[in-house]
């Protein structure tokens, strides 16, 4: 089947505008991930969605960043008020419970420049 | 806390010829997973290998293989007959053992660029 997908490639938005990232994971994976890519930072971890559990959103840097997902598959990374420090790729993967079958799928990522 | 160091921010390898990539980590868990995961100028990550921590024999996959020492924590890649395809930036993980399950997030190394050449 299809791969985890992302979308868009690519934005560049002012700063102070919010903007909104897409997931979709691969059909029938129940963990959802995502990371941030940055020169300085390397890759950070985000959030975490797993089932119907409460999500992990010990990576989220501020309360600017936060994150959904629908009916346990699609996800919509927000970030409010942009700053050019949130200029990164933004990754997510997903993944599947099984314990012989762990590996998180990534996406192709979303490059945002904030100017 | 878990850090994942590797200390070799560039590393370049003439074609056919071995190249090891190496890897350091620090944690207090006793079950966990290794990764090197692959990311070529396209942005797409790629799991190239994976080991769990609790089995003794390294890992291999075709022309990747890991030396995984536990009790020095260090876990290397090493890739053999170098193909010009294996340039990409090469980044090493780590992943606890969740609950039991085999979820949970990824903590990275910073990467190394890996340039293989004619």
């Amino acid at each position: 089947g299809a791969g985890v997908s992302q979308s868009p490639s690519n934005k560049v938005t002012e700063k102070g505008k919010d903007v909104e990232l897409r997931c979709d994971p691969i059909s029938g994976h129940t963990a959802l991930y995502w990371y941030r890519q940055s020169l300085g930072q390397g890759l950070e971890f985000l959030i975490y969605f797993q089932g119907n559990s409460a999500p992990d959103k010990s990576g989220l840097p501020s309360d600017r960043f936060s994150a959904e997902r629908t009916g346990g598959s699609v996800s919509t990374l927000t970030i409010q008020r942009t700053q050019q420090e949130d200029s990164a790729v933004y990754l997510c993967a997903s993944s599947f419970p099984s314990g012989a079958t762990y590996e998180q799928y990534f996406g192709p990522g979303t490059r945002l420049t904030v100017t | 806390a878990q850090t994942v160091t590797q200390s070799q921010p560039e590393m370049s390898v003439q074609e056919a010829e071995t190249v090891t990539l190496s890897c350091t980590y620090d944690t207090s868990e006793s079950n966990y997973y290794l990764f090197w995961y692959k990311q070529p100028p396209s942005r797409q990550m790629i799991l190239v290998i994976r080991q769990e921590a609790y089995k003794q024999q390294n890992a291999t996959e075709n022309r990747f293989s890991v030396n995984f020492q536990k009790a020095a924590k260090s876990f290397s890649l090493k890739i053999s007959d170098s193909q010009l395809g294996d340039t990409a930036m090469y980044f090493c993980a780590f992943m606890k053992q969740h609950r039991g399950s085999t979820l949970g997030r990824l903590y990275f190394g910073r990467g190394t660029q890996l340039t293989v050449w004619p």
